[in-house]
């Protein structure tokens, strides 16, 4: 069976710092993965997705960056944090199921809280 | 401009009774939608989805619900439980679309015992 891995938990960091975030994903190839932000009191903002390595789009303009080095394996990364950049992140991943994706599957999620 | 929208931030139901979640949308090219179940610090998990080509999908205690003229769909929790209370995100997706989902923000449930 498919499982997501999502690490740390917990993190919080001063402004300024760099942050890496990681996701694995395990019993499934060649995935769409994504990063999502939840921010207080808001919605699911999707922030990244990839459809293949070394394929990133970006939704949201902003202070943060992803990379995929690997089919199951999704990074999200800033070399300045904001205070804006604290919330709930979430990794998610689905799979092409030849004419529409299979429904997102989450990971546990990162809580950043950026001080 | 929020394509998906949960009106509602909040509900509470006595146990037992039906809740009853809405999602408006504005995108016609939406066909697909569906109902996410997030408990604090967890990632939200699938509950059940619909096609636009129905009206009506069935899911032991969750029905779904989605009037397209309207571009209105609900969640109909019969009979609702303590253990549903949870904040249920409606997403939608266009056809062929890797971008995936689109959510709205979320509605908080809590089932009074």
């Amino acid at each position: 069976s498919q499982t997501i891995h999502q690490w740390p938990a917990t993190l919080v960091q001063p402004v300024g710092s760099p942050l890496s975030l990681e996701c694995t994903v395990e019993g499934t190839s060649n995935p769409n993965l994504y990063w999502y932000r939840q921010a207080a009191g808001r919605g699911l903002q999707l922030l990244f997705y990839s459809v293949g390595i070394g394929q990133i789009s970006s939704e949201v303009p902003q202070n943060l960056s992803a990379s995929r080095p690997q089919d199951r394996q999704f990074i999200l990364s800033s070399k300045k944090l904001l205070l804006s950049d604290s919330g709930f992140y979430l990794c998610a991943w689905s799979v092409w199921m030849g004419a529409y994706n299979s429904p997102l599957h989450f990971g546990n999620g990162t809580r950043l809280t950026v001080t | 401009d929020q394509q998906v929208k949960q009106n509602s931030p909040s509900l509470s139901v006595q146990e037992g009774r039906i809740s009853i979640l809405n999602c408006d949308y504005t995108n016609s090219m939406f066909d697909y939608f569906l109902w996410y179940k997030k408990y604090p610090a967890e990632g939200p998990t699938f509950l059940i989805s619909i096609s636009s080509i129905k009206d009506k999908n069935e899911d032991g205690r969750f029905t779904v619900f989605l009037n397209k003229s309207a571009k209105h769909l609900s969640l109909h929790i019969v009979p609702s439980q303590p253990g549903d209370s949870a904040v249920y995100f409606c997403a939608a997706r266009s056809s062929g679309s890797a971008r995936q989902l689109t959510f709205g923000s979320g509605t908080q449930l809590t089932v009074l015992p």
